[in-house]
Formats: C-alpha cells, structure tokens, sequence
C-alpha cells in the first residue's frame, strides 16, 4: 500500500533554533517527493522537490534530503523564525502511468511546528 | 507566476443549500484540476480529478451527485456542494496543473465551508 508517514506529528522549538521533520515512504513507482508548508487557513505552498537521482536540495533556510535506498527524506531548518509556524507536508508522487496516465500525489499528515519566541 | 485562486475563502450557510466553490489558474491554463478536502490536523483528500472539457474522476466514497465538479474552461473549475448538511463542513481545496505527468500542481488557498 502507497504510504507517506511523518513525524514527529507535532513539534514545538524556541526562535533561533534548527530542527528536522522526517518522512517515510513506500510509494511505488517512485517519481519525486515534495516538501509543502502550508500555514493554518491556506493552501500548500511547494518549498523543495527532488526527483530519484538528488539526495539534496536547499531553499533559503530549509534543506532538504532524500534517500531513495531508505525511502527516507528529512526537511531541515534553520535558524528557525516565527513565521516558520505552520504545517510541513512531505507528498510523493507515484509515477505516470500507474494512475490513469498522471502522477498521483500521495500525502503525508504532516507534522505542525510550532516556534515560539 | 503559477497563482490558482480560490472564492470563496470563507462561506457558512444553513443546512439544506447548495455552495459552489470556484477555483482558478490566473497566469497559466490548467488542463487537468484537483478538488481536495482537508479535516482539522488531517491531510489533504483526493476527493476528484477534473480535466477541461470532460467528467471529473472521482476518488472512491466520494459522491458525485453530492459533489458536482465543473471543469468548463482552462482556467476555471467549480465545486458545487448540492444540498449541505453539517457533515460536510470542511476546508475544500482545489489545485491545477498544465498538460504533462510530471508537471507540479499548484494549490489554492482553500475554501472554509461551515454548514449550520
């Protein structure tokens, strides 16, 4: 069964720091894996994707990896700030084909961060 | 560039009417549209695949004379709850894309649609 599990579930850290969100996954056909934020009361908003052949992609403050052997991919941030609160969603992408001729999106249910001052 | 727009933000009616949400690509045509449901602290749902020009996919459970989707045109998809009970009240959120498997679906900001 396609599954993209995540944790922790929810995270609390104080401004400043760095933390690390993981995301497993057992979707197959592999095509590519986002990472979204999406803040309370809007939609997702794409901060990196990576396709089977890249183990790393920064944006800015988020970093972040993927092991296609482990299935594994972690989203890093830095120097975190307020406005880092939010949702961060990892979703795969089964490949064309599988699904009815587009990528499916499989999503995880995200892990909620919050930082506080 | 890639803005999807979404109207209402925010909508609450009485049980027993009728909500239509719209859903837009403002600076590119989107052929193939996605209609999401997300509950509190829960992912998003596929609820329904909309392509310009032809009848939406829906994902299985999902009613489609409950949820009647309208893809009428490439910049534009409707979601239409018929007959809104409380059960429905959820954040709905549409997506779109441009032709090609592999090309990235952008989100709106959603719809928060409450059913007294």
């Amino acid at each position: 069964k396609n599954q993209v599990e995540q944790s922790p579930q929810s995270l609390i850290i104080l401004e400043g720091k760095n933390c690390t969100l993981q995301c497993n996954y057992t979707v197959s056909p592999f095509s590519n894996l986002r990472w979204y934020k999406q803040d309370t009361g809007r939609g997702p908003v794409s901060l990196t994707i990576m396709t089977f052949s890249e183990n790393t992609k920064s944006n800015g403050r988020y970093t972040a990896t993927l092991d296609a052997d482990t299935k594994q991919s972690s989203l890093h941030i830095t120097a975190s700030q307020l406005s880092d609160s939010a949702s961060y969603i990892c979703v795969v992408s089964a490949l064309r084909g599988r699904y009815g001729g587009y990528n499916k999106l499989i999503f995880g249910a995200g892990t909620r961060l919050a930082v506080h001052p | 560039g890639a803005v999807v727009s979404q109207h209402p933000s925010r909508v609450i009616c009485k049980s027993g009417t009728s909500v239509k949400i719209e859903c837009r690509s403002l600076d590119f045509q989107a052929t193939t549209m996605f209609w999401y449901r997300q509950f509190p602290k829960k992912s998003l749902m596929l609820m329904a695949t909309s392509n310009e020009g032809s009848k939406a996919t829906y994902e299985q459970g999902v009613e489609k004379d409950k949820f009647l989707i309208n893809h009428a045109s490439l910049t534009l998809s409707t979601l239409t709850v018929t007959s809104a009970h409380p059960e429905d009240s959820s954040f709905y959120i549409c997506s779109a894309r441009v032709r090609g498997g592999s090309q990235p679906q952008h989100f709106g900001d959603g719809t928060r649609l409450s059913i007294l």
